[in-house]
């Protein structure tokens, strides 16, 4: 079956530019998570939507980062202003809601390059 | 949550088994162990999960000792396809539905011929 889907999978753009990051979850995950990989590091996260709502989004680094989910399905990171620290491959996962363990599934992730 | 150490590399043979050992001091009653596997240019993906004692899958074999302050990672007769970054993560089962995932920064496995 179809799993996670991101794009673009690559987007290279300049400082100050605003950009936008789409997920694709796996058909009727509820659960819907952004996290940040900087090179040689594990993931960080960034964000979590149950449904339409950001139920954490603690780990938003800052006001320029925000991300939408209207429908419940597909999600959109948008990034303002972009800096050069914002670099980084931007992965999204989703899980059942419900659904024991921490088994999340993620997808290929965006690559995102501030120049 | 509690911190987690591994070691930052391994190296292997095709056909031998790798254990990673993960530290967790501090693991808390309600923590769970989870470890990720993630190849380059993919996103992380699930291997097993384990609260105590023993845990195997199709994949790999989870050992966690009485005191729950370690565990290993035993994946059996490797292949090259195997390299990859190992992450432990330490955290409680997912309440309200959800639970945002810790990761350090893995161990990494290279598999030679």
């Amino acid at each position: 079956g179809a799993g996670v889907s991101q794009t673009p999978s690559n987007k290279v753009t300049e400082k100050g530019k605003y950009v936008e990051l789409r997920c694709d979850p796996i058909s009727g995950h509820t659960a819907l998570y952004w996290y940040r990989q900087s090179l040689g590091q594990g993931p960080e996260f960034l964000i979590y939507f149950q449904g339409t709502g950001a139920a954490d989004d603690s780990g938003l680094p800052n006001d320029r980062f925000f991300a939408v989910r209207p429908e419940g399905s597909v999600s959109t990171l948008k990034i303002q202003r972009t800096e050069r620290g914002d670099s980084a491959v931007y992965l999204c996962a989703s899980s059942l809601i419900g659904r024991s363990g921490n088994e999340q599934f993620f997808g290929p992730g965006t690559r995102l390059t501030v120049l | 949550l509690a911190k987690t150490t591994q070691p930052i590399s391994m190296d292997s043979y095709e056909g031998q088994e790798v254990n990673i050992t993960c530290s967790h001091n501090n693991i808390a009653t309600n923590d769970y162990i989870t470890w990720y596997q993630q190849f380059p240019s993919q996103g992380p993906r699930f291997i097993i999960q384990g609260y105590k004692t023993k845990v195997t899958n199709e994949v790999a074999s989870l050992f966690i000792p009485a005191d729950r302050k370690s565990s290993t990672l035993s994946l059996p007769r490797v292949s090259l396809s195997d390299t990859a970054v190992y992450y432990c993560l330490v955290s409680p089962a997912p309440t309200g539905g959800y639970n945002k995932l810790i990761f350090g920064a893995g161990t990494r496995l290279a598999v030679h011929p």
